[in-house]
């Protein structure tokens, strides 16, 4: 199984700074065929169930303001808040969809210092 | 508009069985990956399995942790997507949400989701 692994556990950002969260895989998620890494970055805010905000490791979701991002490939990933707003705190997961079970991280709980 | 409603949680007992269904509406069902992924209370996510498209075979795949003891199946007929749960433990206890990708994908992430319904193992 691809183990992911996210870092920080918890983060806590002033408003209007930026917010950064990692993820990293066992394996490469990386399809060398299409040149597409198999990452997914989902935000779940208390109470709600998760969305989609990035899929294949960049690819921002439609309707998702333009201050999120992804990156990373092969292995390495991050999701980065450019400008942190308040609507903005949840815990965010990043998912891989190469090869069955898809797993996902363990979260990373974004609040406002 | 994309909607997935899933029903059929509840209270169980350890051992005993329970099917959720899911009924997806606003895509073309029959195209798409349908997937379920639950999450105990207070943790994080966790894939349970899907079940690809006719187009794709209409396999399934499981997690380990609920390989023989879980099912998917779906009617496109219908537009739902069951998870049958049986011998069900106290570490099934979660909210499970219905998943689905864009139609007509193989592989993707997990677009839209349901809700999710609450299913309680205990005594």
């Amino acid at each position: 199984d691809i183990v992911m692994t996210q870092s920080p556990d918890s983060l806590a950002v002033s408003l209007g700074a930026r917010a950064t969260i990692n993820c990293k895989s066992s394996q490469s998620v990386l399809y060398s065929s299409n040149n597409q890494n198999y990452l997914a970055w989902y935000q779940q805010k208390p109470g709600q169930s998760p969305k989609v905000l990035i899929y294949w490791a960049s690819t921002r979701e439609s309707g998702v303001p333009d201050r999120f991002s992804g990156s990373g490939s092969g292995t390495d990933f991050t999701l980065t808040i450019s400008s942190l707003q308040a609507e903005d705190v949840a815990v965010y997961y990043c998912q891989q969809y190469y090869s069955t079970p898809y797993t996902f991280g363990q979260g990373t709980k974004l609040e406002i210092k | 508009e994309v909607q997935l409603v899933e029903s059929g949680g509840g209270l169980v007992q350890p051992g005993q069985s329970l099917r959720l269904s899911c009924t997806g509406s606003g895509f073309t069902f029959g195209d798409t990956t349908m997937s379920w992924v639950r999450q105990a209370p207070g943790k994080g996510l966790e894939w349970v399995g899907f079940i690809r498209s006719k187009t794709y075979g209409g396999t399934t795949e499981n997690a380990a942790s609920v390989k023989g003891r879980f099912t998917i199946s779906r009617d496109d007929s219908k537009k739902i997507a069951y998870l049958q749960m049986n011998s069900l433990k106290g570490e099934d206890t979660a909210v499970y949400y219905c998943t689905c990708t864009d139609s007509g994908r193989y592989k993707g992430a997990e677009k839209y989701w349901g809700q999710g319904i609450l299913v309680t193992v205990s005594s």
